[in-house]
């Protein structure tokens, strides 16, 4: 399975743009690359995907790099709420599966 | 539109007990997968169903683990003979199919005594 690579932790402040990074140097062409999201006692939750271009939502953005080997999760401006551990995530729908493969996540600390 | 249940939230079992954990998707989800995560960890893959078919379960221990997804009813993650190192938060999580994202379930946290 292809793997991802997260810095353990980040800090912002309230207000401030956050760019999560994540490396995936042995993603395949079919793999989507997924953010996801998980506060205390909870499940995770979805933030955004992409496979190749550059994708916007209300939650967040995501740049992918030329090469797909790396990713950037944007929040444009942190707020308290989004204190949580970001998984930067592969999906392998391959032929005979479909399962997401987690690395360790980034715990982000936000300060008001 | 309700998201996915997991029942029960919590659950204590003793060593050699049988631990049954219950998920309902999402409507009109017909794609379940199982997760589990140990302490500070990241969770891990165990197995992906479509109704009464299980399509991956790489994930799953060989031993002692089973899941089903029945086509009336919940999906069943199934630990028999439960050992301490079953003890963990097992996550559901369910789709419309193998594009849309898959959404989660809050987990079952199963203690082992």
């Amino acid at each position: 399975d292809a793997k991802t690579t997260q810095p353990n932790s980040m800090e912002s402040n309230e207000e401030e743009p956050v760019h999560l990074p994540c490396n995936h140097s042995t993603i395949s062409g079919t793999d989507y690359i997924h953010w996801y999201r998980q506060l205390p006692s909870q499940g995770p939750e979805y933030v955004i995907h992409g496979l190749t271009s550059n994708v916007n939502n209300r939650m967040a953005s995501l740049a992918i790099a030329e090469d797909r080997k790396s990713s950037t999760l944007i929040l444009h401006r942190a707020t308290l709420r989004d204190a949580a551990v970001y998984y930067c995530i592969l999906r392998d729908s391959s032929y005979n599966t479909d399962k997401l493969i987690f690395g360790t996540g980034t715990r982000l600390q936000v300060f008001p | 539109n309700a998201g996915v249940m997991q029942n029960p939230r919590h659950l204590v079992r003793r060593r050699g007990q049988e631990a049954r954990l219950r998920c309902s998707p999402m409507k009109g989800h017909s794609h379940v997968y199982w997760y589990r995560q140990l302490p500070e960890e990241g969770l891990k893959f165990m197995v992906y169903l479509q109704k009464e078919n299980i399509i991956d379960e790489s994930g799953m221990p060989k031993e002692r683990f089973s899941a089903e997804f029945p086509k009336e009813g919940p999906s069943i993650l199934r630990i028999q003979q439960v050992v301490r190192g079953d003890s963990a938060a097992y996550f559901c999580a369910s789709s419309p199919d193998r594009v849309q994202p898959q959404h989660f379930g809050d987990g079952t946290r199963l203690s082992i005594l």
